[in-house]
């Protein structure tokens, strides 16, 4: 089955703009988290969606949002650019979200702030 | 904040030999998971071993938790060059099923 889906794969945008990433998860999986990778703060939560709520929030700023739709598939948007902005944005899927299951990765989102 | 800790931060091995890998926690977890990423791709999940568990084992790879301790150990048998990658940690803890992740060993396996 097709795995988790992440688009765009590569993005550059300008300081001060915003930006919405996609994300497809595998057909099943109703929870959706997406983390935050940085050479200096490694991989960070971000927020978790389950059934289009948001269930879980990590420490990011209101600049960070997400949503989730009818078919599971999530959005994140980043509001007013900056460049510590620059990472790669993974979402990642699972059943249901609960701590008996692993989750499933897809290959992220680049996104450079310059 | 980082949960797990990995160590080493880097590994470099021939292809064939072991390559161990160590995780140390700071709180009591409901479970321990193993992740690979290849450079700048997502990760990809290995093995969950729960708290109430020893040793797992998939293929070539080997897990094992001491909870005494706090600190888990993925071992790789037999590497081969496609092993080449980072390997994560991550933990859930308490009421959160929400993994918290390492930063990380970097491994390379040379041809």
């Amino acid at each position: 089955k097709a795995g988790v889906t992440q688009t765009p794969r590569y993005l550059i945008k300008t300081r001060g703009q915003q930006v919405t990433l996609s994300c497809s998860p595998i057909s099943g999986h109703r929870s959706v988290s997406w983390y935050q990778q940085t050479p200096g703060q490694g991989l960070q939560f971000l927020f978790e969606y389950f059934s289009e709520t948001q269930r879980n929030k990590g420490n990011f700023p209101g600049r960070f949002s997400g949503r989730q739709f009818s078919n599971s598939r999530s959005e994140m948007n980043v509001s007013t650019l900056e460049l510590g902005d620059s990472a790669l944005y993974l979402c990642a899927s699972s059943i249901q979200g609960e701590r008996g299951y692993g989750y499933t990765f897809g290959s992220g989102t680049r996104l450079t702030v310059v | 904040s980082q949960q797990g800790e990995e160590d080493p931060q880097a590994l470099s091995i021939q292809e064939g030999e072991n390559a161990t890998m160590n995780c140390s926690y700071k709180t009591s977890i409901n479970n321990l998971q193993w992740y690979r990423q290849n450079s700048g791709r997502g990760l990809v999940h290995l093995i969950l071993i729960r708290s109430n568990e020893r040793e797992k084992h998939s293929g070539r790879l080997r897990v094992t938790l001491d909870t005494s301790k706090k600190s888990s150990s993925l071992l790789i048998t037999a590497s081969r060059a496609a092993d080449t990658a980072s390997y994560f940690c991550a933990t859930t803890s308490g009421g959160s099923y929400i993994p918290t992740f390492g930063r990380g060993t970097s491994l390379i396996v040379h041809p």
